[in-house]
Order: C-alpha cells, then structure tokens, then sequence
C-alpha cells in the first residue's frame, strides 16, 4: 500500500536555523515523490518533486531509497517560509498526501 | 489565466440537505480530483476521475457523489448521507502521467 508518514506535526525554528521536514514513505514501485506548501491565505502549490533535484526557495530535497525518505531541507530559515509543508507520492495514478507539518519560523 | 476554478469560497449545509461545490479548469488536465483537508489530517482523497464520464472512489468517498460529463468541470455533491461535512474541500487537476497537480483555492463548507 502507498503511504507517506510525515512525523512531526509542528517544527518551530529560529530565523537563521537550519530546518528539516521529515518524510518517509512506503511504495512497492518506483515513486515520484513531491513536496507541496501552502502559504498563509494561498492555495496549496507544489514546492519541488525530486526528478528535477532542484533547489527551490533555498529548499532542496533527496529521494533516499534506502532509507524510504525524502526529507525537505533548508539551511537557514525565514520568516516568509512559514507554511504547512505536504510530502507527496504518486503511484498508480494517484497522489498520496502526508498529514502535513506546520513549520514557523520567529525572529 | 490558466488555472482552477472553486465555488463557492463559503458554503453552508442545512440538515438534510445536499449541496454541489463547482470546479473548473482551463488547463486541458485530463485528470481531476477531489480532497478534503481537516485540520491533523492531511488531505484525503474523496473521488477522481482520469477521463471524461468516467471517476473512481478515493479514501473517504461515503456520503460523496460526482460526475464528469466534460473535461473542464468536475462538481463534487455532499449528500445528507455524509454526516461529518464540515471540511476545506480542494479541487486539482493533473495532466498525464506522474506530473504534479494544480489546486484550487477550495471550499470551506459549514453545517448551518
């Protein structure tokens, strides 16, 4: 069964911190795995996928399939990157949300 | 502008009632879908349709019913039968394949 565990419900940091969102998956294929944001008062919007190992918004994410995982990564956090952060999959013509984690970033 | 359309933004239910929340696209996705978002929850799947007149159930498709009689739309009915209706309902489209899908600004629906 396709499953993606987001752990942490809420990741509160400092501005300058470095931030790790946790995503873990199941998959019996090969995944497509993405991660979504959305803003305060915005429609949810993709963030980045990991076929195209790009680094958006400073964030960047690595599929580990050893591990099952594909955490999202910043080196230093800012206030603007206060969101709820989704982990996604895709297989059999389905995507498959996370439970979402909430991250805020203070001054 | 491209995108997905959602109405209403506000929606209220009276016991008994059904309503329909509306969602257009003008993308030219083939593929549609239906989520409910609740606060802990994530998103859940509710329907989705690949093609025209033709959807699948998705998680939680109780008390839900759809229809897809043109590409552009895809009208999600919250029938009586869903006793917990209260949610943010979003609507998304994809185009073929694995690529990523497009959302709408959703629907908050209340029980009156």
């Amino acid at each position: 069964a396709q499953r993606v565990t987001q752990p942490e419900k809420l990741l509160s940091v400092f501005k300058g911190a470095p931030v790790e969102l946790k995503c873990n998956y199941s998959y019996s294929g090969s995944p497509e795995l993405f991660w979504y944001v959305q803003y305060s008062r915005q429609r949810l919007q993709l963030l980045l996928r990991h076929i195209s190992r790009e680094s958006i918004k400073g964030f960047t994410a690595d599929l580990n399939k050893g591990e099952t995982s594909f955490h999202l990564k910043k080196p230093f956090a800012q206030e603007e990157d206060s969101a709820m952060y989704y982990c996604a999959l895709t297989g059999f013509q389905k995507l498959v949300f996370g439970t979402g984690t909430r991250l805020l970033v203070s001054p | 502008d491209g995108g997905i359309t959602q109405s209403p933004k506000y929606l209220f239910r009276k016991e008994g009632q059904n309503v329909t929340l509306s969602c257009e696209q003008n993308l030219n996705h083939d593929a549609m879908y239906w989520y409910r978002q609740d606060p802990g929850q994530g998103l859940r799947l509710i329907y989705y349709s690949q093609i025209v007149n033709d959807f699948q159930k998705g998680d939680i498709a109780e008390g839900y019913s759809v229809s897809r009689e043109k590409k552009e739309s895809f009208p999600l009915t919250v029938t009586s039968a869903q006793k917990n209706p209260t949610a943010f309902y979003l609507c998304a489209s994809q185009d073929r394949g694995n690529q990523p899908q497009h959302f709408g600004d959703g629907t908050r629906l209340s029980i009156l």
